[in-house]
């Protein structure tokens, strides 16, 4: 079965520190990965994605995030951290094996930035 | 380009009512599904769509219908409240093609039941 395991469920970082949120997956065949973000009170907002090529992905907002194959790892990074940048931080992974390659989520990862 | 429209965004039942979550789509994708968001728990999946008039159930679909008469909405059903089905709930679409394709969510309804 597809799954992804995000090991922290929170992480702190002062303003202008880099950062890196976890993730872990597991996958039968090729895996497609995935960031979300979510702000308090809104929806899921797509970041970056990983299907094939280089290791490094890079998306919105200076976020960038690093396959590693033999670790079966997908973390999220950015060089400089922003306050702004505090929400909550879901991984995921296309379910390749059902009808509806639903995205299967791990249980997220609050990043909380202080100044 | 309004994406993916949830309504309500919020709303309260009393245990044993009955609800419609609406969920509608403006970029023509095939693929729709209903989450629901748990604390600490991430996103779980209820029912997917893959066309009008194609659905199938995910891993938490007790309690809930849904129906795709149009490519465009999808609407979730929850029969007999039940404090247990208090949650945020998340409708999502997809482009199809391929298995690449990132899912565009909805803003989200948030509903308790008491």
């Amino acid at each position: 079965a597809q799954s992804v395991a995000q090991p922290e469920d929170q992480v702190n970082v002062a303003e202008g520190n880099p950062l890196t949120v976890k993730c872990t997956y597991s996958v039968s065949g090729n895996p497609y990965l995935f960031w979300y973000v979510q702000y308090p009170n809104r929806g899921l907002q797509f970041l970056l994605k990983y299907i094939t090529g280089d290791n490094l992905v890079k998306g919105s907002y200076g976020f960038e995030a690093e396959f590693n194959k033999s670790q079966t790892s997908f973390h999220l990074k950015k060089p400089s951290a922003l306050v702004s940048d505090s929400a909550l931080y879901f991984c995921a992974v296309r379910d390749v094996w059902q009808a509806g390659t639903a995205l299967i989520f791990g249980k997220g990862t609050t990043l909380s930035v202080s100044s | 380009n309004a994406g993916v429209t949830q309504t309500p965004k919020f709303r309260i039942l009393k245990i044993g009512q009955s609800m419609t979550l609406q969920c509608a789509q403006d970029m023509n994708h095939n693929y729709m599904y209903w989450y629901r968001q748990d604390p600490g728990m991430g996103l779980k999946l209820i029912y997917y769509s893959v066309g009008a008039g194609i659905t199938d159930k995910g891993e938490v679909p007790n309690g809930y219908n849904v129906s795709r008469s149009t490519t465009e909405d999808f609407p979730l059903r929850l029969e007999l409240a039940a404090p247990s089905q208090t949650s945020v709930y998340f409708c999502a679409s997809s482009n199809p093609q391929g298995s690449g394709s990132e899912a565009f969510f909805g803003q989200g309804t948030r509903l308790t039941v008491v």
